[in-house]
């Protein structure tokens, strides 16, 4: 159960899009289409943003996106505004009846 | 609206137990799995158990296996967590968190956590 890999921080520019990466083993990532992101607030618990890799819950802003290739997840921010700078963590079924989380990544809007 | 409000949470000598709670509402508790995440002061996500919807699959992450044992009661709608020989790196917010299926899919609406402090 190794934590699947993320950068710690990435920064943008209001306007322009940002992708985080999610770098995990044929184990996790690259086997199941179970992954997912969470987007965390100092100070708050956790939202699902996207899950099964691609899709977005209710409610959740289209510039929100994601994708896997291989074993590499990725979630690309567009347009970002002030109010996305926040933790972003993967998410990933490992078999056995076990997840594992990625390091998280802190994103700031500059 | 989903509600998840976790309780049990404290102070703890190393070595000793504890057990928590989370009472959730507003959805049919018993047709969802349910997970145990924590998260450690300053650190990431931590996914720590999983338990099905009728208590038949269970799973553990490897730093608590043996010492943690999660089970539910569906019908006072509570999953909970008993926590034996706890050490000073399970000091941490620990968030209940219903999943989108009965069985692990994803892990969906979160709890707001309950603080577990480990110490002499």
């Amino acid at each position: 159960q190794s934590a699947l890999t993320q950068p710690a921080s990435v920064s943008g520019s209001p306007g322009q899009s940002i992708t985080i990466s999610c770098t995990g083993a044929s184990s996790d990532v690259g086997t199941y289409d179970l992954v997912s992101w969470y987007q965390q607030h100092p100070g708050k618990a956790p939202k699902l943003i996207i899950y099964e890799v691609t899709k977005r819950p209710s409610g959740v802003s289209d510039p929100f996106s994601g994708s896997k290739s291989g074993n590499t997840a990725s979630l690309t921010i567009s347009g970002l505004q002030a109010e996305d700078e926040a933790y972003y963590y993967c998410c990933s079924y490992a078999g056995s009846n076990t997840w594992v989380f990625g390091g998280g990544t802190k994103l700031t809007v500059l | 609206e989903v509600q998840l409000v976790e309780s049990g949470g404290g102070l703890v000598q190393p070595g000793r137990s504890l057990r928590l709670s989370c009472a959730a509402s507003r959805f049919t508790f018993d047709d969802y799995a349910m997970h145990w995440v924590r998260q450690a002061p300053g650190k990431g996500l931590e996914w720590v158990s999983g338990i099905s919807w009728n208590s038949g699959i269970i799973g553990y992450a490897d730093s608590v296996k043996g010492r943690f044992t999660i089970s539910r009661d569906n019908a006072k709608n509570s999953l909970y967590l008993q926590m034996n020989s706890l050490r000073a790196e399970d000091m941490a917010l620990y968030y209940c968190v219903k999943d989108m299926g009965r069985f692990g899919v994803t892990l969906d609406v979160w709890g707001q956590g309950t603080t577990v402090t480990v110490s002499s």
